[in-house]
């Protein structure tokens, strides 16, 4: 059964850059089924897709974000990274990885998640 | 501001059957399935409901999905108490180019 974990500091000051790496565990990176994202969840508040890649490295963000984020992908060590830039406090949330089906666009695997929290 | 509009909260009684809808728009819900999560307190979400109305292995067949226009709703039939959480609905919107997601309903079970 796949299994995705995520990994980083939980604490990030403002400005610098918040860096997170999921780990695939019990199945393959490399498949053509899937990508392989980012969400994320502030206190309280609802779901926010921050972008996904696929195995190639091919990517796609969401248009807020897209200014200050990277994902990418390691197929050798089976894990693919964000990185978000020049954060803030808004940033501080609950950062989720996901498998997602291409084509019909839902999520069907997450990780545990990771709080983050921006400050200094 | 979420792009997907889903009431803040429902209730309801064991036993009952509970609706909770999800409304979009034609870039969204137009060409677009919906998917539905269920999330617990302090948990990741779950993938509940997916391509309108398919329940992933394991997903009780008291819930059920519906999709009409841009409205799409979640029901409920047999209300349990370990249904209390909240619900997200999603979809592909075309005019973002990404997936998105409602701002959750709130389902307590009374």
């Amino acid at each position: 059964q796949l299994q995705l974990q995520e990994s980083g500091p939980g604490l990030v000051k403002p400005s610098e850059t918040l860096s997170l790496t999921c780990t695939v565990s019990g199945g393959s990176i490399s498949t053509s089924t899937y990508y392989w994202g980012w969400i994320r969840q502030p206190p309280g508040k609802g779901l926010e897709w921050i972008g996904s890649v696929y195995y190639s490295g091919n990517t796609y963000y969401s248009p807020s974000l897209k200014s200050r984020v990277i994902i990418s992908v390691d197929t050798s060590t089976k894990q693919f990274s964000l990185q978000l830039y020049s954060v803030t406090a808004a940033d501080t949330a609950v950062y989720y990885c996901v498998r997602e089906i291409i084509g019909d666009y839902y999520m069907d695997v997450w990780g545990k998640g990771t709080t983050v929290t921006v400050s200094s | 501001q979420s792009v997907l509009t889903q009431p803040p909260s429902a209730s309801g009684t064991p036993g009952q059957r509970v609706t909770m809808s999800c409304s979009g728009s034609n870039f969204n819900f137009g060409t677009n399935t919906v998917n539905w999560y269920q999330q617990f307190p302090g948990t990741a979400p779950k993938l509940l409901i997916y391509g309108n109305n398919q329940r992933p292995s394991g997903v009780p067949g008291r819930f059920s999905g519906s999709k009409s226009g841009t409205s799409a709703s979640l029901a409920i039939s047999g209300l349990q108490s370990e249904d209390e959480a909240d619900y997200y609905c999603s979809a592909w919107d075309d005019s973002l180019n990404g997936p998105v997601f409602g701002g959750g309903t709130k389902l307590t079970v009374l």
